[in-house]
């Protein structure tokens, strides 16, 4: 079972700072990588996506990928409480079609 | 654009009986659908991945005889979990894919399933 790798945290930031999280994936030939955010009792949704190395923004989050090191981080700026959620870091299995989720990472921003 | 529901969002039912799931894409054709189930503190795991007009594919050690798959249409597919019992107590999600050629996957607002 190729293996997604998160803290499970809780990580937590004051309002307006920068949170950090960080993935790492055991299959080096994973091409696909994504974010998505899980509030409680609810499902995830699409952050963004991430295929090459280096960073990609939106808005205020930017992600970043290192195939070399094998891990994907998720940056938030300017933290805002309705920031807190679970984050899950998802990579595409080599069916080409499935994804394998890591447990992902609790965040509570503090006002 | 890209919007997943699922029908019922919140299902009790009693040990033994069948229960039904339905996921539809609303205004897209879903070329895939994917079912996972999530228990508590847990991430998602993939159950099964279904093609319109196809079996599904199962993940190891989920029964296929237990939790049914069928994926009628591009816009349907439903997940029967057969004679239900309380460990099969969780979170089911469904999923699909945009468009023929991406990964993305967007997913319905999920089913919390209670077998008493």
């Amino acid at each position: 079972q190729k293996e997604v790798e998160q803290n499970s945290g809780p990580l937590s930031v004051p309002e307006g700072a920068i949170a950090s999280l960080n993935c790492t994936y055991s299959d080096r030939g994973s091409q696909s990588f994504f974010w998505y955010r899980q509030y409680s009792g609810k499902s995830p949704e699409l952050i963004m996506f991430i295929y090459s190395n280096g960073d990609k923004e939106d808005g205020r989050f930017t992600a970043q990928l290192n195939k070399a090191s094998q891990y994907v981080s998720l940056l938030i700026r300017d933290s805002q409480p309705s920031d807190s959620a679970t984050y899950l870091c998802a990579v595409l299995t080599n069916s080409g079609y499935a994804l394998n989720f890591g447990k992902g990472t609790s965040l509570l921003v503090t006002p | 654009g890209a919007v997943v529901s699922q029908h019922p969002s919140r299902v009790i039912c009693k040990s033994g009986t069948s229960v039904k799931i339905e996921c539809r894409s609303l205004d897209f054709q879903a070329t895939t659908m994917f079912w996972y189930r999530q228990f508590p503190k847990q991430s998602l795991m993939l159950m099964a991945t279904s093609n319109e007009g196809s079996k599904a594919t199962y993940e190891q050690g989920v029964e296929k005889d237990k939790f049914l798959i069928n994926h009628a249409s591009l816009t349907l597919s439903t997940l029967t979990v057969t004679s239900a019992h309380p460990e099969d107590s969780s979170f089911y999600i469904c999923s699909a894919t945009y468009r023929v050629g991406t990964d993305t996957q967007y997913f319905g607002p999920g089913t919390r399933l209670t077998v008493l």
